[in-house]
């Protein structure tokens, strides 16, 4: 079973600073997301990385893939209050369409 | 497309009671997952589904937990008997491969 692991698991940081999310899952996958989840409502899809060295950006918000690591980031920079959520990483297994979840970072940003 | 919808958003019933959940997947999509979020469990998948056929079901919690798909557009996670341990939010989400769609989940509470 692939394993997908998320640090830290909680993430206080002021306006303004960088900082980086870390996934790191346990078998090959070439496939790689990166989900918000605001409180009380469903997940929503950031990014979708689906080869070795991918990144992507939107706004404030980077990620990137790196499949020989098996490692993937989300790099915030110059946070804002906005972001504050939680951020989950996901893997799909190669063979399946399964998809195996992180515990999620939960992220506050500090005025 | 008016996205994955599920029904109801939330649903309060109490001990011993049978609880049926409702999922409709986005249109031409052939994959279907059920999760379950709790604050100590984190994210769980229960159960997902390939072209209407359950492929794995090892998340499912017990006997009193069931899913069905009698049809690409519609799927029921039902619950009987129903116990407090159970409260919890449940999400389905449907993905045409390479990426999940979540629908708002249901708030499920068990008295």
């Amino acid at each position: 079973e692939l394993k997908v692991e998320q640090n830290p698991l909680f993430l206080s940081m002021q306006e303004g600073k960088n900082y980086t999310i870390y996934c790191n899952y346990s078998t090959t996958s070439d496939r790689l997301y990166w989900y918000r989840q605001d409180p009380g409502k469903s997940l929503e899809s950031l990014f979708v990385l689906l080869s070795n060295g991918a990144v992507k950006q939107e706004g404030r918000l980077m990620a990137s893939l790196d499949t020989k690591a098996r490692l993937s980031t989300l790099h915030i920079t110059a946070a804002v209050h906005d972001l504050s959520a939680t951020y989950f990483c996901a893997a799909s297994s190669n063979t399946g369409n399964q998809f195996y979840f992180g515990t999620g970072t939960s992220l506050t940003v500090i005025p | 497309d008016a996205g994955v919808i599920q029904s109801p958003r939330h649903e309060v019933t109490e001990m011993g009671q049978e609880v049926t959940l409702r999922c409709k997947p986005i249109s031409g999509h052939n994959s279907l997952f059920w999760y379950r979020q709790t604050m100590m469990r984190g994210l769980e998948l229960l159960i997902y589904f390939n072209n209407n056929v359950p492929i794995d079901d090892s998340g499912m919690p017990e006997d009193r937990f069931s899913a069905k798909m009698p049809n690409a557009s519609f799927s029921t996670l039902k619950i009987q008997p129903s116990e407090p341990r159970d409260s919890a939010v449940y999400f389905c989400a449907s993905s045409p491969y390479d990426e999940q769609y979540f629908g708002p989940g249901t708030r499920l509470t068990v008295t």
